[in-house]
């Protein structure tokens, strides 16, 4: 079992709707969740942060964490093209704050 | 405010040649990471600095990886002698502090492709 895990996808979506990344993880001492947006050759791009259960927002993004299911997700609202990119979910090991796993990425589409 | 800088963008080596990538981490940035995705596979962290002190190099793959972090600004990591499987993009992140809450920039990688 990955330790972090996301599926590859392509997600693809219509302009102006919402997109839902979902990422598992394994580490239940895990206390920092993180989701990267990353353009194809550019370098990873933190976009959202998230450290307590619940929802955190930020502009058309949310973040959600369960930590009791071991999920986090990212709702992208009024998707836009511009948004097409991978999303890779990041967490930091349980036994090391500094450390971040990563899942594969979630390559996301929206279609104009 | 510059982001974590990389050099050089591409690499290409041969087989059992030298290669020595470089990362400019954000100003008062302590912490510096390495980390590579190899084809297909996830990022992997590997090595950790604050300032110029190794806190953690456990995913370094091997002996032929050397990193360095002299003075505690820039840092380089040395493949030597290159082999096929390190092909891959290096990336360097930087962050303030290594609480549970650290934010990690990264920078735009280095493509490391080895004949």
């Amino acid at each position: 079992q990955k330790e972090v895990e996301q599926n590859s996808g392509p997600l693809s979506v219509p302009e102006g709707a919402i997109a839902s990344l979902n990422c598992t993880y394994s580490d239940r001492g895990s206390q920092s969740f993180f989701w990267y947006r990353q353009y194809s050759g550019k370098s990873p791009e933190l976009i959202m942060s998230i450290y307590s259960n619940g929802d955190k927002e930020d502009g058309r993004f949310t973040a959600q964490l369960n930590k009791a299911s071991q999920y986090v997700s990212l709702l992208i609202r009024d998707s836009q093209p511009s948004d097409s990119a991978t999303y890779l979910c990041a967490v930091n090991g349980g036994d090391s704050s500094y450390k971040l796993i990563f899942g594969s990425g979630t390559r996301l589409l929206v279609r104009p | 405010e510059a982001g974590v800088t990389q050099f050089p963008s591409h690499s290409v080596i041969e087989k059992g040649q030298t290669v020595t990538l470089r990362c400019d981490p954000i100003s008062g940035h302590d912490n510096l990471y390495w980390y590579r995705r190899v084809m297909g596979k996830e990022i992997k962290f590997l090595l950790h600095f604050v300032k110029e002190s190794k806190q953690d190099e456990s995913g370094m793959p091997n002996n032929r990886f050397l990193a360095e972090r002299t003075g505690g600004t820039y840092s380089t990591l040395k493949v030597q002698p290159a082999e096929l499987e390190d092909s891959g993009v290096y990336f360097c992140a930087s962050s303030q502090d290594e609480l549970w809450a650290t934010e990690a920039f990264f920078g735009q990688g280095t493509r490391l492709t080895v004949v």
